[in-house]
């Protein structure tokens, strides 16, 4: 059984498209992410929710919008893709906080944009 | 703020060999310490964690241990296989988030 699941695993799309990518926890975990993985390895935070509330919104452009449904969703939605939006995307969980707790990641999704 | 820099890679190893990949950290009070690792095309898994001062963090041969007087993490394992060729991620707790360093890629030949 999956823990984090993520979808599309991989998408290919055009520049100035909206897309979305879908994650689901099934771990009870009360707190959700979005880290950004660029073409260097690097990996940063985006976003954190906690109980469908937003918690932390890392100075990221406002075309970036996530939605949590309920607290085992966290969606990524993007408007007006640029091709600097090409990166992988990873969803993550974790018991309330991070502070000790191990931070469980998806499998990542790979944007590639064109 | 809160940070972590580890050594630079690739790091190219021999079967078997002995591995360190440092590890150090930027940090008010004293976070968790986590090292994690993405194999080829994969997510990120976690390998270890440490979450006080002087915590030895162990997983499939792999440790590290929490060093508060040197702000270091480093990991080692003893004798590296083909298998453990990755991209290994050092990382801390800043609040309600993980802050990583920017990974070394561990490359092993057969």
């Amino acid at each position: 059984d999956t823990a984090v699941s993520q979808t599309p695993k991989y998408l290919v799309t055009q520049m100035g498209n909206d897309k979305s990518i879908k994650c689901e926890q099934n771990l009870g975990h009360d707190t959700m992410y979005w880290y950004k993985q660029d073409s260097k390895k690097f990996l940063k935070i985006m976003f954190s929710y906690n109980n469908k509330e937003l918690i932390i919104n890392e100075t990221v452009p406002n075309r970036f919008s996530p939605k949590s449904p309920d607290k085992a969703h966290l969606n990524l939605h993007i408007n007006s893709l640029e091709l600097g939006d090409s990166a992988v995307y990873f969803c993550a969980s974790s018991p309330e906080g991070s502070s000790g707790n191990t931070i469980y990641f998806g499998e990542g999704s790979w944007l590639t944009v064109v | 703020g809160n940070s972590v820099t580890q050594m630079e890679g690739p790091v190219t190893l021999s079967e078997e060999a002995f591995l360190t990949i440092n590890c150090t950290y930027t940090a008010t009070g004293y976070p968790s310490l986590f090292w994690y690792v993405q194999y080829p095309g994969e997510g990120l898994q976690l390998l270890l964690k440490a979450t006080k001062a002087d915590d030895k963090g162990s997983n499939k041969g792999f440790e590290a241990t929490y060093r508060k007087e040197t702000t270091s993490f480093h990991l080692e394992k003893g004798s590296v296989q083909v298998s453990d060729s990755a991209v290994y991620f050092c990382a801390l707790n800043d609040g309600n988030k993980l802050v990583f360093g920017a990974g070394t890629i561990l490359r092993v030949k057969s």
